[in-house]
């Protein structure tokens, strides 16, 4: 079964810190990768969008895909209280569907 | 721009009851839509997805079931709900094409008492 693996956490920084999120999947074809934010109890909220090796970056936020490696990372620059969520990683398989990690929980701590 | 509207957004059942949750989409056509639940402190799993009116596939047997009688709903429903039918349930759409990504309404956060 092809599966997106991400390590539970909780990751803990300080306030101002990178944040530093990975993600490994197995199935070679993905080549969609997606990074979501979910506060608790809320639904999960699209934040990073990657298609191509390298970096991508928006904000404070940047997205590495390596697919050598079949490796995503994201990258949470000056971390603040407010990014203190569980973070998802998902990649797109053949068929288009979206294969998800457990998610990572990130604690920013002031 | 493209919404999504998931109903109710909690819910208290007892065992034994029926279920409805409906999720509605606008400003797209034709969108992939699907079922999640998620149990507390756990990952997504997938219940159900439609790429098309009346198309449903189902990812997981239970006794859950979800229907798509019109291209921008999408319905879960059940006949007699279980203890272990409580969780948070998201309704998602996508474009369906390989570079899409999945875009979830509100939830629905269900208690079977």
């Amino acid at each position: 079964q092809k599966e997106v693996e991400q390590n539970s956490g909780p990751l803990s920084v300080p306030e101002g810190a990178i944040a530093s999120l990975n993600c490994t999947y197995s199935d070679r074809v993905s080549q969609s990768f997606f990074w979501y934010r979910q506060y608790s109890g809320k639904s999960p909220e699209l934040i990073m969008s990657i298609y191509s090796n390298g970096d991508k970056e928006d904000g404070r936020f940047t997205a590495q895909l390596n697919k050598a490696s079949q490796y995503v990372s994201l990258l949470i620059r000056d971390s603040q209280p407010s990014d203190s969520a569980t973070y998802l990683c998902a990649a797109t398989n053949a068929g288009n569907m979206l294969t998800f990690g457990g998610g990572t929980r990130l604690m920013v701590k002031p | 721009s493209q919404t999504i509207h998931q109903w109710p957004a909690t819910l208290v059942q007892p065992v034994g009851s029926p279920l409805s949750l409906e999720c509605t989409v606008e400003g797209t056509s034709n969108p992939n839509l699907y079922w999640y639940r998620q149990a507390a402190g756990r990952g997504l799993q997938l219940l159900f997805y439609s790429v098309g009116i009346g198309q449903i596939s189902s990812e997981v047997p239970q006794n859950l079931s979800a229907s798509r009688p019109q291209d921008r709903q999408f319905i879960l429903s059940s006949k007699k709900l279980l203890l272990s039918d409580s969780g948070f349930y998201l309704c998602a759409w996508s474009l369906g094409d390989r570079d899409s990504p999945l875009h979830f309404g509100n939830g629905t956060r269900l208690t079977v008492t």
